[in-house]
């Protein structure tokens, strides 16, 4: 799976939009961009997936670019309960052939801290 | 509600002894995981279970062993043989057709 690389920290302030960078230089063209989060002491939540078309849910959006090298999570509405550590990990759709590539490779993230 | 549950939340054992870490889920998934995490680290996959009656080791398999009896259950057990098992360990299941992963509470093991 591509290495990808995301900074530290960020702040944002409540209210207002929280826009999480990865950069992901090396990814195949198969490879999919997940994104998820952790609150402290908690197991990982899924937020959103996509391959080269923006995305949207109920909890983000994801913008690729259009090489695929980077993208940007977007959270519209940063409350209190969002500061998480967000993981961005860049893998291979599993299909029924891939029993060997289950493993979902965490790097350390970006805190992200929302500011009252 | 449909989830996965782990208990405890946290658990201490005295070093040398073996301890199974519960992990349950009722969302029909066919493969479960199990993950470990340390202090300020990302996962790193212990082993995983793709259907009843079969496990595959994952990164760091030794010093743990698992069973996968029910489709519902996938317990782990961290032997005397895993030489720093103070972790944060979490297991996760995923629907067949699917690629994410839903992930349990975690387990916080101590040894002391």
């Amino acid at each position: 799976d591509a290495k990808t690389t995301q900074p530290p920290s960020m702040d944002c302030a409540e209210g207002r939009a929280a826009n999480l960078p990865c950069n992901h230089s090396t990814i195949s063209g198969n490879e999919y961009v997940y994104w998820y989060r952790q609150i402290h002491s908690q197991g990982p939540q899924y937020i959103i997936h996509g391959l080269k078309n923006n995305e949207t849910n109920e909890m983000a959006s994801l913008i690729i670019t259009e090489d695929r090298k980077s993208s940007t999570l977007i959270l519209p509405h940063a409350t209190l309960r969002d500061t998480a550590v967000y993981y961005c990990i860049v893998r291979v759709a599993l299909l029924i052939s891939n029993f060997g590539n289950e493993k979902l490779t965490f790097g350390t993230g970006t805190r992200l801290t929302i500011i009252p | 509600d449909g989830g996965i549950t782990q208990s405890p939340k946290y658990l201490f054992r005295k070093e040398g002894q073996n301890v199974t870490l519960s992990c349950e889920q009722n969302l029909n998934h066919d493969a479960m995981y199990w993950y470990r995490q340390d202090p300020g680290q990302g996962l790193r996959l212990i082993y995983y279970s793709q259907i009843v009656n079969d496990f595959q080791k994952g990164d760091i398999a030794e010093g743990y062993s698992v069973s996968r009896e029910k489709k519902e259950s996938f317990p782990l057990t961290v032997t005397s043989a895993q030489k720093n098992p103070t972790a944060f360990y979490l297991c996760a299941s995923r629907g067949d057709g699917y690629n994410e992963q839903f992930f349990g509470p975690g387990t916080r093991l101590t040894v002391l």
